[in-house]
């Protein structure tokens, strides 16, 4: 089994949607969470970190569910610029340090 | 502003040749890291080093060694190129703690035939 798993999508979304995708886990050791955004042809930007009690960021809000083994991102008021593949991160770091992307999630905003 | 640089933005070699992909940064972080991305696979760490001389196998080592002789810099090897390490090479940094953001550079497009 992946250490991380995301639906790859598309998401195609028409502006002004909410846009809400998640990202599993299978290791309950994990311990630090997090939402990259790469844009076609570039790197990787961190988007936002994700706190136990949930966190938003403007029109972004990211959640963890400890039990469950996801963590969600949630977009609301879609925007054109917000078309993008959508990456998770998941860091371990007990015995031994574990990072792990996830593959993404595609998500494209339409006029 | 934070700046992540790689050697190349493309490079195409051939089946065996040793390939060498730089990667320096400017914000004097010690931990600095190699990943390829391929499609579907996401991107896969592989390899990390927390310090000048010191580096971590990540998931996917082999065909690879990586060389740290100055802190800003750190460098991916292929000793032997094949055809299945064609893919996007991403190199980051963060700080010390392994739990901080990462900066990433803008990746080096490999083509091996």
């Amino acid at each position: 089994r992946k250490e991380v798993e995301q639906d790859p999508g598309p998401f195609n979304v028409p502006e002004g949607a909410t846009v809400a995708f998640n990202c599993t886990y299978s290791n309950s050791a994990s311990q630090s969470f997090f939402w990259y955004r790469q844009d076609c042809r570039k790197e990787p930007k961190l988007l936002m970190s994700v706190y136990s009690s949930g966190n938003e960021d403007g029109r972004f809000t990211a959640q963890l569910n400890r039990a469950s083994q996801y963590i969600s991102l949630l977009i609301r008021d879609s925007k054109l610029s917000d078309s993008a593949t959508y990456l998770c991160v998941v860091i371990r770091r007990s015995n031994d340090y574990k990072l792990s992307f996830g593959a993404g999630t595609t998500v494209t905003v339409r006029a | 502003d934070v700046k992540v640089t790689q050697s190349s933005r493309y490079l195409v070699k051939r089946t065996g040749e040793k390939v060498f992909l730089e990667c320096v940064q400017d914000m004097d972080h010690e931990n600095m890291f190699w990943y390829r991305q391929d499609p579907g696979l996401g991107l896969r760490l592989i390899y990390f080093s927390y310090d000048v001389k010191m580096k971590e196998k990540g998931d996917i080592p082999e065909g690879y060694s990586v060389s740290r002789e100055k802190k800003e810099r750190f460098s991916l090897i292929l000793e032997s190129a094949s055809t299945n390490q064609t893919s996007m090479y991403l190199c980051a940094s963060s700080l010390l703690d392994r739990g901080r953001e990462q900066y990433f550079g803008p990746g080096t497009r490999l083509t091996v035939t």
